[in-house]
């Protein structure tokens, strides 16, 4: 069945480093990737999506490329900042009527 | 920022009692979805809904939860009778689509005693 695999646990980074949150999937059917960021005591929001094949996004510094060829949607920023320490999930969605999956999520940790 | 309400944002029971929350989704998303959050921060998908329909639910929400979404009135999850195991933040989320992009409430978070 569908999935989605989030392989890191816990990032910790200086500030001003850069960073890749890796994100692989499974699917049949044609996907849609999602990151969402997940600040402490806060909900869920929408980072980046997307469902065309080697075309980049970017929102707010971070960015993606879905590549179906490996089954992959890695998140990366050049460049954190202290304010980018939250969790984030991977999620997958398709058009064949099944629910949004989420990966485990990957904790970044930004230290001065 | 998302206009998904979701009350209470805490909620307190024994063991045994019943435990609802409610979920105002955002305006035109016919798409509701619910989570159950673990302290690992896990998501684990619970129920969704297309207007007042059933898309999709696990086995323990068929059996132990009630939950409904009916027209002009907030969604609802209700546990039938909580066990400390249900301790938990549950998140909603309403979607334009049932595979577009959510938006989430702040969740309710329930604490079994």
């Amino acid at each position: 069945g569908d999935s989605v695999t989030q392989t890191e646990g816990l990032v910790t980074l200086t500030k001003g480093l850069p960073v890749m949150l890796n994100c692989t999937y499974q699917t049949t059917y044609s996907p849609f990737l999602f990151w969402y960021v997940q600040h402490l005591n806060e909900a869920p929001k929408l980072l980046l999506k997307s469902s065309t094949d080697n075309k980049r996004t970017e929102h707010q510094g971070f960015y993606a490329t879905l590549h179906k060829s490996s089954s992959s949607f890695h998140l990366q920023k050049s460049s954190v900042q202290l304010s980018d320490s939250a969790l984030y999930f991977c999620a997958l969605s398709e058009n064949s009527g099944t629910y949004q999956r989420f990966g485990t999520g990957t904790k970044l940790q930004v230290v001065p | 920022n998302s206009k998904v309400i979701q009350t209470p944002r805490y909620l307190v029971k024994g063991q045994g009692q019943k435990a609802k929350m409610r979920c105002i989704p955002e305006k035109g998303h016919p798409v509701v979805f619910w989570y159950q959050q673990n302290k690992n921060n896990e998501f684990k998908f619970l129920i969704n809904f297309q207007n007042q329909e059933v898309l999709q639910q696990i086995d323990m929400t068929e059996k132990r939860f009630s939950a409904e979404c009916p027209s002009n009135s907030p969604c609802s999850l209700e546990i039938q009778s909580s066990e400390a195991g249900d301790s938990a933040l549950y998140l909603c989320a309403s979607s334009p689509d049932n595979y577009a992009e959510q938006f989430f409430g702040p969740g309710t978070r329930l604490t079994v005693l």
